[in-house]
């Protein structure tokens, strides 16, 4: 166990909706990381966020959008959603606000779109 | 960024060693080269990091080449739980985002 939480595990919705995947991050630890993991393109980087402030960004759809709120959980946004956005999200967690820091990984929300 | 190739796959028996390699040419003298795993259905997980000097700890050893063109992640005796894809990643010092290849997937027969 990472320390690092995940909601939902599962979501099902529909082409055209709008969903919100929540992070809790490991005690301590004032980054928060998204990633997505897709069959076709592996794990990408989606965005950084440390102490409530964006740090870093990397293969974000305009569509996608996240943040981070004073409790320091964060929350990432998915709009407009396409049959292509189906995929494994997972959050990780750091103490620093360094890209090189040691990542713990949450165990993913499963979404699915129909 | 520096590229990485590391095989698609590998095999290995219970209670024996595995040597995971990783070429990564192209890496610069303030890259930092970290190992991290993926175990089946769950987040990756870190493994371990190193700059020029072998490194160690509970999980596996890290050897990095005198040139430091390439690295080998040891694991000493494989447990089936060691079954997963093992990503090598270069990192830049001053700071740089995880970039997952498509690492090895490593399978432990028992």
């Amino acid at each position: 166990d990472s320390g690092v939480t995940q909601t939902p595990k599962h979501l099902i919705t529909a082409t055209g909706q709008r969903v919100t995947l929540r992070c809790s991050p490991r005690s301590g630890d004032l980054s928060v990381y998204w990633y997505q993991q897709s069959l076709d393109q592996g794990l990408q980087f989606l965005i950084q966020y440390y102490n409530g402030e964006e740090r870093a960004k990397g293969n974000i759809l305009e569509r996608f959008s996240a943040q981070q709120f004073p409790d320091l959980h964060s929350e990432l946004n998915l709009s407009s959603l396409e049959l292509g956005d189906s995929a494994l999200y997972f959050c990780a967690s750091s103490v620093g606000r360094g890209l090189i820091d040691t990542q713990y990984f949450g165990p993913g929300t499963r979404l699915t779109v129909l | 960024d520096a590229k990485t190739t590391q095989p698609n796959s590998m095999e290995s028996n219970e209670e024996e060693p595995v040597h995971l390699p990783c070429n990564h040419s192209t890496i610069s003298g303030t890259d930092y080269i970290h190992w991290y795993r993926q175990l089946p259905s769950q987040g990756p997980e870190y493994v371990i990091h190193g700059l020029t000097s072998n490194v160690n700890n509970r999980m596996a050893s890290l050897a990095i080449a005198e040139d430091r063109k390439s690295s080998t992640l040891i694991l000493h005796r494989a447990t089936l739980r060691d079954a997963a894809v093992y990503y090598c990643i270069p990192l830049k010092s001053s700071g740089d985002k995880l970039t997952f290849g498509t690492g090895t997937r490593l399978a432990v027969r028992p």
